[in-house]
C-alpha cells in the first residue's frame, strides 16, 4: 500500500540556519514526487517535483529536493532560512505526473525564530 | 498565475442541516477538480474527483450521498455535505486542474466547517 511518512510534527530553526525536511515514501510503482507548502489562509503551494532525470530537484523559494530511491525518501532542503518560510510542508507522491491521485504526508509545520 | 478560490472560508452550521462550499478556478478552465478532507494535524485524503459534465468519482469509504458533487461549469465544482455531523467537521480543500496544463494543479486556500 503507498503511503508517506513525514517523520517530524514541528521543526523550529533559527532564520539564516539551514532545514532539512525528512520524507520516506512506500508506492508500489514508479512514484512521482512532490513538496507543497501551506501558509495560513492560503492554498497549497507546489514548491518542486520529481518525475525523473536528475535526483537533485531545484523549486522556488530557493527549495531543493533529493531523490534517493535506495532510501526511499525525498527530504526537501533549503541551505538559508527565511522568516517568511513559516508554514506547513507536505510531501506527496502520485502514480502519474498528473497527480490524479496524490497521496500525502501528514506535514511538517516549521516556525523560525529571529 | 492560476487562481482557485473557495467560499466560504468558514462555515458553521448545526447538525442536521446541509452545507454546500464552492471551488472557483478564476482565470482559468478546469477541467478535474479534486476534493480533499484534512483532519487535524493528519494528511490531506482524497475524497473524489470531478471532471465537468459527469459524476464524480469518489473514493473508499466516502459516501457519496453524504457529499454530493457537482461540476457543472469549467469554472466551477461544488460540494455539498447533506445532514451535516459533529464528525463531518474537518477542512475541506479543493485543487483544480487546467485543460490546458495537465501537470499542474492549483489548490484552493480551504474551507473549515465546524458542525455543532
Amino acid at each position: 500500500a503507498q503511503s508517506v511518512t513525514q517523520p517530524d510534527i514541528h521543526i523550529t530553526v533559527s532564520e539564516g540556519a539551514s532545514l532539512e525536511l525528512r520524507c520516506n515514501y512506500s508506492y508500489g510503482a514508479t512514484p512521482y514526487l512532490f513538496w507543497y507548502v501551506q501558509s495560513p489562509g492560503q492554498g497549497l503551494q507546489l514548491l518542486l517535483k520529481y518525475f525523473s532525470g536528475d535526483t537533485l530537484v531545484q523549486g522556488i523559494k530557493g527549495f531543493e529536493a533529493e531523490f534517493k530511491r535506495s532510501q526511499s525518501s525525498f527530504n526537501l532542503r533549503k541551505p538559508s532560512v527565511h522568516w517568511s518560510d513559516a508554514a506547513e510542508y507536505f510531501c506527496a507522491v502520485a502514480g502519474d505526473p498528473g497527480a490524479n491521485n496524490l497521496f500525502f504526508g501528514t506535514g511538517t509545520r516549521l516556525t523560525v525564530i529571529p | 498565475g492560476a487562481v482557485v478560490s473557495q467560499h466560504p472560508s468558514w462555515v458553521i452550521c448545526k447538525s442536521g442541516t446541509s452545507v454546500k462550499i464552492e471551488c472557483r478556478s478564476l482565470d482559468f478552465q478546469a477541467t478535474t477538480m479534486f476534493w480533499y478532507r484534512q483532519f487535524p494535524k493528519q494528511s490531506l485524503m482524497l475524497m473524489a474527483t470531478s471532471n465537468e459534465g459527469s459524476k464524480a468519482t469518489y473514493e473508499q469509504g466516502v459516501e457519496k450521498d453524504k457529499f454530493l458533487i457537482n461540476h457543472a461549469s469549467l469554472t466551477l465544482s461544488t460540494l455539498t455535505v447533506t445532514s451535516a455531523h459533529p464528525e463531518d467537521s474537518s477542512f475541506y480543500i479543493c485543487s483544480a486542474r487546467a485543460l490546458s496544463r495537465a501537470n499542474v494543479l492549483t489548490f484552493g486556500a480551504g474551507s473549515r466547517l465546524t458542525v455543532l
